[in-house]
């Protein structure tokens, strides 16, 4: 089955910091990669996704490459805010057959702290 | 805002009783998905409906169930509460069912069972 191995927090940097969070994942087939984000007392927002492979995904300043050959979605920012202090999900889907429907697998979350 | 809509936010109730959460999903989208968040068990998929049928279900309990509407919204209905109950609840919607569209979620449902 789909599973999706998540860097284990919590982790805690200074502004400005760079920002690593990896993601690799297990599927079959061409599954979906996606990022989302939940801030404290909030659901879940999309933070960024990528469909296909080399596919590079980016929103306020996060990124996340698409690596079939890694089965890897890292999650990078080059320089985090106090306001980026959230819990991150990495997540995959795949595509659905006729048979079987699509799914969102999710890892286990890592809680970022920024501090200033 | 995603544009999926939950109520209730937020929800106190005792052991044994019985909730109902609801879900309207984003303009267009006909498939409904229902994740269950706590803290010792992450984010679990819970259900999911296809334009008013079940698709497929994931750790979804016995005293648990669902159904979609033929206005496409969705409900959650959640029976004999138990305190391990207590969690929030999050539904989702998307365009298509075999797609790579993405999957938007609600702002969740917040339930404690006491």
């Amino acid at each position: 089955g789909n599973s999706v191995t998540q860097m284990e927090g919590p982790v805690t940097l200074s502004e400005e910091a760079f920002l690593t969070i990896n993601c690799t994942y297990t599927a079959t087939g061409y599954p979906s990669l996606f990022w989302y984000v939940q801030y404290p007392g909030e659901g879940l927002q999309l933070l960024l996704k990528a469909t296909k492979a080399d596919d590079k995904g980016s929103n306020k300043g996060f990124e996340a490459t698409y690596r079939k050959e890694t089965t890897s979605f890292h999650l990078e920012k080059g320089s985090v805010q106090v306001s980026d202090s959230a819990v991150y999900f990495c997540a995959l889907s795949d595509r659905g057959t006729e048979r079987t429907a699509r799914q969102l697998t999710f890892g286990s979350g890592t809680q970022l702290t920024v501090l200033p | 805002d995603s544009g999926v809509t939950q109520t209730p936010k937020h929800l106190i109730t005792a052991t044994g009783q019985r909730v109902t959460l609801r879900c309207s999903p984003r303009s267009g989208d006909l498939s409904v998905y229902w994740y269950q968040q706590s803290l010792d068990q992450g984010l679990q998929f819970l259900i999911q409906y296809y334009n008013g049928e079940e698709r497929a279900k994931g750790n979804i309990l016995e005293r648990f169930s669902a159904q979609q509407f033929p206005d496409l919204h969705s409900e959650l209905n959640l029976s004999s509460l138990e305190l391990g109950d207590s969690a929030l609840y999050f539904c989702a919607s998307s365009p298509r069912e075999f797609s790579g569209n993405t999957i938007y979620f609600g702002e969740g449902s917040w339930l404690t069972v006491v």
